[in-house]
């Protein structure tokens, strides 16, 4: 069965970087586009963008350009997401997602970021 | 940008019930990409409807999707107690991706 299982939630201090993975398994990893979004604490989804684990191409939402990185190790069939100076409106639950026909089928647990000094 | 505007913001409702969910674009979304998500509390969203009006799989009857262009439509025909939740609707026809806002359908 597909399984999306994301790392561990992580506290950082503004100005600092974090690096969420998203381990894929059940499925062939190079065959779907990964996404990711995050939910802000009691808000709603919002896209951030999403990695071709094939080609590693990446398309992001112009509001993470430039804090955001994409990327992807087929070997172990996991993808990564990057965030750098992380300010404290950071602060979110962040969700990898599988592509399906565009929309997003099986979908990570979460992974809260907490930006805090 | 295509903006997604979901109302109503919250609705309540009795189990047994109807629920209509909407969901208007600012422009129309290609190809009748709008999918529609469940959330519950402490929960990933999950896929309900994909293409505007296709179940997912397991996706029980109840739930049924319909619209085009800018005007799109959720419909819970008798709401079960398990459906109490936050719904979302996305276009994924252009980018970037958008979702509504949500409607949060509660227990009256």
């Amino acid at each position: 069965q597909v399984q999306l299982v994301q790392s561990g939630a992580e506290v950082k201090k503004p100005g600092a970087s974090v690096k969420v993975s998203c381990k894929a398994s059940g499925y062939t990893f190079i065959d779907y586009y990964i996404h990711w979004v995050r939910q802000a604490p009691g808000q709603g989804l919002e896209w951030m963008g999403w990695i071709n684990p094939k080609s590693g191409g990446t398309n992001y939402a112009q509001k993470f350009q430039g804090s955001v990185t994409m990327t992807r190790d087929t070997s172990i069939t996991t993808a990564y997401m990057e965030v750098s100076r992380l300010k404290s409106d950071d602060t979110a639950l962040y969700y990898c997602a599988r592509d399906f026909l565009g929309s997003f089928y099986f979908w990570g647990q979460g992974t809260l970021v907490t930006v805090s000094s | 940008e295509i903006v997604l505007t979901q109302s109503p913001g919250t609705v309540s409702l009795s189990p047994g019930e109807r629920a209509t969910l909407s969901c208007r674009a600012s422009q129309s979304v290609s190809r009748n990409s709008l999918a529609w998500y469940q959330q519950k509390p402490g929960h990933s969203p999950s896929l309900l409807i994909y293409g505007a009006s296709s179940r997912a799989t397991d996706i029980p009857d109840r739930f049924s999707g319909s619209g085009s262009g800018t005007d799109f439509t959720l419909t819970i025909s008798r709401l079960e107690p398990e459906d109490f939740a936050v719904y979302y609707c996305q276009q994924y026809g252009s980018s970037p991706r958008t979702f509504g806002q949500g409607t949060k359908v509660e227990i009256k």
